[in-house]
């Protein structure tokens, strides 16, 4: 167990629905990164917040947003969803201070779009 | 943005010869370089890290190299092991964000 809690681990959904996917991040991290995975693709990077305010932005579409809460949890929203929206969505939190910059990831949120 | 180019897209070997992993970047800012392995269906993991003051760091059978005047670092795993097998990612960045490699698909044979 890393620590970041994703939920739900699977996700099926039909065409021009929304879906809200979840992450808890490590205990003591304040930085929650979304990643989006899609079969065979490589990691590409979507959002990035630290401390409830939005950080950094990647390749997000705006069909998708995303927030991250007081408690430090975050939620990756996609909204008139398409097929080409199925994919493993990871994400990681770090501590995002001092001389650690490492990420850890959660076990992902497979979404499948039918 | 960062871009991070990572090279062979697969790789296989034979058990107990070297692997190396090649990747470039664009953005001289960045600053941090993590490796990443992810098993199938499984998430990333972190293997190894290198900041941009070091040229060179090293864990059991893995390293990396970092040439910050070419923007390129590599990763490097001696003695393989069938259970080294996996997609290994790079990433370059900073603080706020990293970009990944597009992956390296390493299969070692028994």
């Amino acid at each position: 167990d890393s620590g970041v809690t994703q939920t739900p681990k699977h996700l099926i959904t039909a065409t021009g629905q929304r879906v809200t996917l979840r992450c808890s991040p490590r205990s003591g991290d304040l930085s929650v990164y979304w990643y989006q995975q899609s079969l065979d693709q490589g990691l590409q990077f979507l959002i990035q917040y630290y401390n409830g305010e939005e950080r950094a932005k990647g390749n997000i579409l705006e069909r998708f947003s995303a927030q991250q809460f007081p408690d430090l949890h975050s939620e990756l929203n996609l909204s008139s969803l398409e097929l080409g929206d199925s994919a493993l969505y990871f994400c990681a939190s770090s501590v995002a201070k001092g001389s650690n910059y490492g990420y850890t990831f959660g076990s992902g949120t497979r979404l499948t779009v039918v | 943005g960062e871009n991070v180019e990572q090279h062979p897209s697969t790789l296989s070997v034979q058990e107990g010869d070297s692997a190396v992993i090649k990747c470039t970047y664009s953005d001289s800012a960045s600053n941090y370089f993590p490796w990443y392995k992810q098993e199938l269906g499984k998430r990333p993991q972190l293997i190894i890290d290198i900041r941009s003051n070091v040229g060179e760091k090293k864990d059991q059978r893995i390293a990396v190299t970092l040439n910050k005047t070419a923007k390129h670092f590599s990763l490097h795993i001696t003695e393989t092991q069938p259970e080294d097998s996996a997609v290994y990612f790079c990433a370059a960045g900073d603080f706020n964000k990293f970009y990944f490699g597009s992956g390296t698909k390493l299969n070692v044979k028994p």
